[in-house]
């Protein structure tokens, strides 16, 4: 079955760091791009960070520049979104992407990250 | 505030066609056939259900359709039906530093 399936959400405090990962199957994962987009509660989406296929090219939103690192580890299959100096704002569910044709065709069911004291 | 400017509402009886825009500058939708739609149910990861503007990913029904007109797109759904009723949000390519931005979503509510 072609999925992707996140892990690595919960609860943090402001400024504590959180790595969540996504582990696709039933495609080949090192051809495609790949992407993080969050959703915050009641809110709309908003795309997070995107990676290349063979991880040498990174771009990110604004607000998480500096603070959030996306990679990849193509020979084990996982992409990774390493979340540093974190913030209210930043609570979200998060979800893992495949990009296809400038559109994101497979999603994840999400991981919940929460910041909060 | 976001990038692409949707109605935060539609509605529209079973059977009836209703149509969502989504409105950004010639940075992104103007500038780009790279316009695709998602449709995301409660509770649930969001679906592409047209990219590029007007393409259908396979096994999404015909009853959705996309079309561009300068810095607007467009998403039509003919024949609503009740299980159409959730979000519906637009994204766009764009030049600059935000290569992907999304509209702010609408609520579709069949009647």
């Amino acid at each position: 079955e072609v999925q992707l399936v996140e892990s690595g959400g919960g609860l943090v405090q402001p400024g504590g760091s959180l790595r969540l990962s996504c582990v696709p199957s039933g495609f080949t994962f090192s051809r495609f791009w790949m992407s993080w987009v969050r959703q915050a509660p009641g809110k709309g989406l908003e795309w997070v960070a995107s990676t290349n296929p063979d991880g040498s090219e990174r771009y990110y939103v604004d607000s998480v520049k500096g603070r959030f690192t996306i990679s990849r580890d193509n020979a084990k299959n996982s992409l990774y979104l390493q979340m540093n100096s974190l913030r209210a704002e930043d609570t979200a569910v998060y979800y893992c992407a495949r990009n296809w044709h400038y559109a994101f065709d497979l999603w994840g069911q999400g991981t919940l990250v929460t910041v909060s004291s | 505030q976001s990038a692409l400017t949707q109605p935060a509402s539609v509605s529209g009886s079973p059977g009836q066609s209703i149509t969502i825009s989504c409105t950004g500058t010639t940075s992104d939708v103007g500038g780009y056939n790279y316009v695709s739609w998602y449709q995301q149910h409660p509770g649930k990861a969001p679906k592409l259900i047209i990219y590029e503007v007007s393409n259908r990913p396979s096994g999404v029904s015909n009853r959705f359709s996309g079309s561009k007109s300068g810095n607007t797109a467009s998403l039509t759904i003919s024949g609503l039906q009740a299980e159409d009723e959730a979000d519906y949000y637009c994204r766009s390519f764009a030049s600059g530093s935000t290569p992907v931005v999304f509209g702010g979503g609408t609520k579709l509510t069949v009647l």
